[in-house]
């Protein structure tokens, strides 16, 4: 089956900063790969996602990058805020498997004033 | 207003006690999901059912279960069989997709710990 492995398991930035979180996965059919990102006490909500025949996506100041020859694929935050503290998930998904989702263990990101 | 709710937000289970986690979505989504959290171990997939009266057994499934009586309900059992329970427990709904596309929505979990 599917596995994915995040890193860093926690990170620390100054406000300002940009922070990088990177994900590789196992599975070549995957093909779908949405970032999640999980606040204290809540559940985890979608921030960005990208499909397989794309490279890049980004959205103001979150963006996403995937390389499928290497098999892993980044969340970039730029211009880092306070409120971006939380635990981001990556996953992956392949076409038939049921729709699940395999996720990566999470980093905890800390944005220090 | 729409969403996943999860009820309750807190629990306590007994020893050789069942306990029912109950998970309710008003988003008209056919697919519904259940997963255990635990520190460091990220988001593992319990069961999951993708339409009423089906549902598959997901990574870590023994000493769970769970019933599809109705497309808005999905009631997860954590069973005395169950040895560790002590978990944040999160219910997600989707709509199946025909292609790559599935965006799962999650609730606010359910923490359960054992007295």
């Amino acid at each position: 089956g599917e596995n994915v492995e995040q890193h860093p398991s926690t990170l620390s930035v100054q406000e300002g900063d940009s922070a990088v979180i990177k994900c590789t996965y196992s599975d070549s059919a995957s093909n779908y790969f949405p970032w999640y990102k999980q606040e204290l006490g809540k559940g985890p909500q979608l921030i960005i996602d990208i499909r397989s025949n794309v490279g890049e996506k980004k959205d103001q100041r979150i963006a996403v990058t995937l390389n499928k020859t290497a098999k892993h694929f980044s969340l970039h935050i730029t211009e880092t805020q306070p409120e971006d503290s939380a635990v981001y998930f990556c996953a992956a998904a392949r076409p038939g498997g049921g729709n699940k989702l395999t996720f990566g263990t999470g980093t905890q990101l800390k944005v220090e004033l | 207003d729409g969403g996943i709710t999860q009820s309750p937000k807190y629990l306590f289970r007994k020893e050789g006690q069942n306990v029912t986690l109950s998970c309710e979505q008003n988003l008209n989504h056919d697919a519904m999901y259940w997963y255990r959290q635990d520190p460091g171990q990220g988001l593992r997939l319990i069961y999951y059912s993708q339409i009423v009266n089906d549902f598959q057994k997901g990574d870590i499934a023994e000493g769970y279960s769970v019933s599809r009586e109705k497309k808005e309900s999905f009631p997860l059992t954590v069973t005395s069989a169950q040895k560790n329970p002590t978990a944040f427990y999160l219910c997600a709904s989707s709509t199946p997709a025909v292609g790559p596309k599935n965006i799962q929505y999650f609730g606010a979990g359910t923490r359960l710990s054992v007295l």
